[in-house]
């Protein structure tokens, strides 16, 4: 089955840790998005990349970094800069770079112990 | 809906009845507009969208309504079932690149 998946579904980070949210899809799509989910509000857009080698800051970005190698993964790093880490994680994929209906994964739940 | 904090908008229903979840939007050059769907736990699923040249879109039990006079678009989901319990975002984009706004949703309970 084609989508996206997210990994892994729950993630503890100690103080001062960074710490790597995995997304692989296999949509064949040029663009992939990282959202921040917070209780009671809507999705904060953190990072976004529209091709291969290439990514731009969301709204959000400060305290994170992603890269996007492959087609396929777009992974997102929380650093030890983000103070507020605590978040339910979305990772989404568009067919094209016009950003209309995505594809979310199932999410990562990032704690902080 | 309006945001309240921590505290979502929530809709209840009694099962077999019609739904009907609202949107304000904000930015009047959007053009696309999208609804989706979050269970509890999970990533949100497309349900819906419409054009700004649109003023209503059909699908299986679901239908969107525009109103561009006012920045207003709605979910009416038909025959409401215990499934159709989760949060809804409605979700706006406007012209050529831009990323997608989400609004914070709105949480819909199925009454059995």
């Amino acid at each position: 089955d084609g989508g996206i998946t997210q990994s892994p579904k729950y993630l503890f980070r100690k103080e001062g840790q960074n710490v790597t949210l995995s997304c692989e899809q296999n949509l064949n799509h040029d663009a992939m998005y990282w959202y921040r989910q917070d209780p009671g509000q809507g999705l904060r857009l953190i990072y976004y990349s529209q091709i291969v080698n290439d990514f731009q800051k969301g709204d959000i970005a400060e305290g994170y970094s992603v890269s996007r190698e492959k087609k396929e993964s777009f992974p997102l790093t929380v650093t030890s800069a983000q103070k507020n880490p605590t978040a339910f994680y979305l990772c989404a994929s568009s067919a094209d770079r016009a950003n209309e209906k995505l594809f979310f994964g199932s999410g990562t739940q990032l704690s902080v112990l | 809906g309006e945001s309240v904090g921590l505290h979502l908008p929530t809709l209840s229903v009694q099962e077999g009845d019609n739904s009907i979840i609202n949107c304000a939007y904000s930015n009047s050059a959007s053009d696309y507009f999208i609804w989706y769907k979050q269970e509890s736990g999970k990533g949100p699923q497309f349900i819906i969208d419409i054009r700004s040249n649109m003023d209503k879109r059909q699908g299986q039990r679901v239908t969107v309504l525009l109103n561009k006079t006012v920045k207003h678009l709605s979910l009416q989901i038909a025959a409401t079932q215990p499934g159709d319990s989760a949060v809804y975002f409605c979700a706006e984009k406007s012209g050529g690149y831009q990323k997608v706004t989400f609004g914070i949703g709105t949480k819909l309970q199925v009454i059995p």
